[in-house]
């Protein structure tokens, strides 16, 4: 089956200690992206990738870290959390590829509940 | 810098009814998604818009766009409880290219019995 896996699905952590989310696709997909969900704020793209090694920011980049060094991972990394970054976190991934003649568009993971105290 | 706008922000209504939620977006782009998302989802893709005039279907909801107006709509018709939930629309920000998603605020649907 054709997915997007993202774990943990939830997180609880304090301030300060390093974490990571990780990010997983099976279907070959060159971009991929993390974005985050804030009541109010709506869903906004932190970092994304457009192949292996190349990556560049979002909109909110601040605090965190990505690295793209297969094309299947995107791991989100928190060097020193804080609560501000308690959110939803979603990674997705696409192609401008057409597959048997059809655009699919972005396929998104189950999402990261993180909670910072 | 692209800006995705939908409107309404919340609507409530009864189940049977008609309704179209609005999507305006301010720069040209040739792809234009809508998602539906359920309370702590993930967000499931419901459409893919590539071209002007393209219409897509698929049940009870219909999708538009037009690339000229920037404007997309999606368009509920005999509502029905299960489709109550959040719906976003959503901009490709790199013209040509995929990779940055540009989102409306959302709209979020509540049908009444």
């Amino acid at each position: 089956e054709a997915q997007v896996t993202q774990n943990p699905r939830y997180l609880i952590t304090v301030t300060g200690k390093k974490l990571t989310v990780t990010c997983s696709q099976n279907m070959n997909h060159e971009y991929m992206s993390w974005y985050r969900q804030d009541p109010g704020l709506g869903l906004r793209q932190i970092y994304y990738s457009m192949n292996v090694e190349v990556t560049d920011k979002g909109d909110v980049p601040e605090g965190y870290k990505v690295s793209r060094k297969e094309k299947r991972n995107f791991p989100l990394i928190l060097e020193s959390p804080s609560p501000n970054q308690t959110s939803l976190y979603f990674c997705a991934s696409s192609s401008r590829l057409l597959v048997q003649g059809r655009f699919y568009g972005y396929t998104f993971g189950s999402g990261t509940r993180l909670t910072v105290v | 810098e692209l800006k995705v706008e939908q409107n309404p922000l919340f609507l409530s209504m009864q189940e049977g009814k008609n309704y179209t939620i609005y999507c305006n977006y301010s720069t040209t782009s040739d792809r234009l998604y809508w998602y539906r998302q359920d309370p702590g989802k993930s967000l499931e893709s419901l459409f893919v818009l590539l071209s002007n005039g393209a219409v897509k279907q698929e049940g009870r909801l219909m999708a538009s766009l037009d690339t000229k107006a920037r404007l997309s709509t999606l368009h509920i018709t005999a509502a029905v409880h299960d489709l109550s939930a959040t719906y976003f629309c959503a901009v490709d920000g790199r013209s040509g290219n995929t990779g940055k998603l540009i989102f409306g605020q959302g709209t979020t649907l509540q049908v009444k019995p």
